[in-house]
């Protein structure tokens, strides 16, 4: 089945504490992308990669970190975590560069930060 | 920079009825692609329709269909026939190539039995 898996789907942690949350997707898409929502904010894109290796900043980067060593993966590393990152997490992908391809998302990861 | 506006936080309509969300964006591009994106209770984010900029002519998908006036940068979308299981957030999105995907804040769409 054509997904895109995120893990964990629920997280509390605390001020300062390393965490990194994983998406993984089984299209060989070459486009991913991690976004937080939070009410009446809509959803806002953190980073996005084309393809491996290559990243770039989206809205609110501030506070997280990217990488695309495989092309199935991308991770969002939160290196010290804060109250204000407490979000609705969803990473996505799509096939290529080509603006009418969807993106589809992951499940979504609620994560607390105390 | 590009910017989606959806200025309708929620609305509500009849079982059966057609209702219609709206959403304004800007930018300076002439080709680009418009999406909406559903968002249920579950979470989970549905793609319900999408809308290329070169393209004159509205899309439709069954229920939904888009009022699409480039010159007026306006996206909006029209469900017919509203059903309790499109009670949901709906949320409009632009997308250009490469670059980053912008979303609107997003309207809750209420279905009344």
């Amino acid at each position: 089945e054509a997904q895109v898996t995120q893990n964990p789907r629920y997280l509390i942690t605390v001020t300062g504490k390393k965490l990194t949350v994983t998406c993984s997707q089984n299209m060989n898409h070459e486009y991913m992308s991690w976004y937080r929502q939070d009410p009446g904010l809509g959803l806002r894109q953190i980073y996005y990669s084309m393809n491996v290796e290559v990243t770039d900043k989206g809205d609110v980067p501030e506070g997280y970190k990217v990488s695309r060593k495989e092309k199935r993966n991308f991770p969002l590393i939160l290196e010290s975590p804060s109250p204000n990152q407490t979000s609705l997490y969803f990473c996505a992908s799509s096939r290529d560069r080509y603006s009418y391809n969807e993106q589809f998302f992951g499940p979504g990861t609620r994560l607390t930060v105390l | 920079a590009q910017t989606v506006t959806q200025s309708q936080p929620e609305m509500s309509v009849q079982e059966a009825e057609t209702v219609t969300l709206s959403c304004t964006y800007d930018t300076s591009e002439s080709d680009y692609y418009l999406f909406w994106y559903k968002q249920p209770p579950s979470r989970q984010m549905i793609l319900v329709i999408r809308q290329e900029a070169y393209k004159q002519q509205n899309a439709t998908e069954n229920r939904f269909s888009v009022n699409f006036q480039k010159a007026a940068k306006s996206f909006s979308l029209k469900i017919s026939d509203s059903q309790l299981g499109d009670a949901a957030m709906y949320f409009c999105a632009y997308r250009r190539g490469y670059q980053k995907v912008t979303f609107g804040t997003g309207t809750k769409l209420q279905v009344i039995p």
